[in-house]
């Protein structure tokens, strides 16, 4: 049974250019959670989304981030114009389609901004 | 606002004795609660979740305490193995919230052999 995963695992990108991070929750999940975690905090939610839904965008910046989950393919998020603050370990999370209960995470992709 | 604080930043014990983490929140809706475990360069595994309406959960070597009245919760390893050395994050999830995760900051677990 293949895990939740995510690509790329390591991202370099010049501030203004743009980040596109993948995830594939793991068979039969049609649920996902993004989550962001800075140096030295922990995590904290950002987007919730299930296929061709977002259901909760409410900690996501306003401007510069999307996030999608296609009917086919994994579920993207996509960051325009980063910047140095943008530098953090995305981590995905899937569920099997109930909101509530443990969330089983991705590897995580850590995005650096220079 | 920090609604999950783990407010030790680290500790360390010895390999055979138990491990205390220690975890408060502030949002009385919070209904559910989990801990992770993460090693470097990966992603959180879970560990073992407690419902609001239950004061103790257990799981092999581990157990989760929760105390409503305090909104404190405590996740216990006996005994600790070197293997267990990790950062631990709580988590907690409110009723009728999408089931999103708000995380504690965590603490890294040193268990010496």
């Amino acid at each position: 049974n293949a895990g939740v995963m995510q690509n790329p695992r390591h991202l370099v990108r010049r501030r203004g250019q743009e980040a596109r991070l993948r995830c594939s929750p793991m068979k039969g999940h049609s649920h996902v959670y993004w989550y962001r975690q800075l140096p030295e905090e922990g995590l904290k939610f950002m987007v919730y989304l299930q296929k061709e839904n977002i259901i909760d965008e409410s900690g996501m910046p306003k401007e510069r981030f999307s996030a999608e989950f296609p009917k086919e393919g994994p579920s993207i998020l996509r960051i325009q114009q980063v910047v140095r603050g943008d530098s953090a370990a995305y981590f995905c999370a899937s569920v099997p389609g109930l909101a509530g209960g443990e969330q089983y995470f991705g590897p995580g992709t850590r995005l650096t901004v220079t | 606002d920090q609604q999950v604080k783990q407010n030790s930043p680290s500790l360390s014990v010895q390999e055979g004795r138990i491990s205390i983490l220690n975890c408060d929140y502030t949002n009385s809706m919070f209904d559910y609660f989990l801990w992770y475990k993460k090693y470097p360069a990966e992603g959180p595994t879970f560990l073992i979740s407690i419902s609001s309406i239950k004061d103790k959960n257990e799981d092999g070597r581990f157990t989760v305490f929760l105390n409503k009245s305090a909104k404190h919760l405590s996740l216990h390893i006996v005994p600790s193995q070197p293997g267990d050395s990790a950062v631990y994050f709580c988590a907690a999830s409110a009723v009728g919230n999408t089931g999103k995760l708000i995380f504690g900051q965590g603490t890294t677990l040193q268990v010496k052999p």
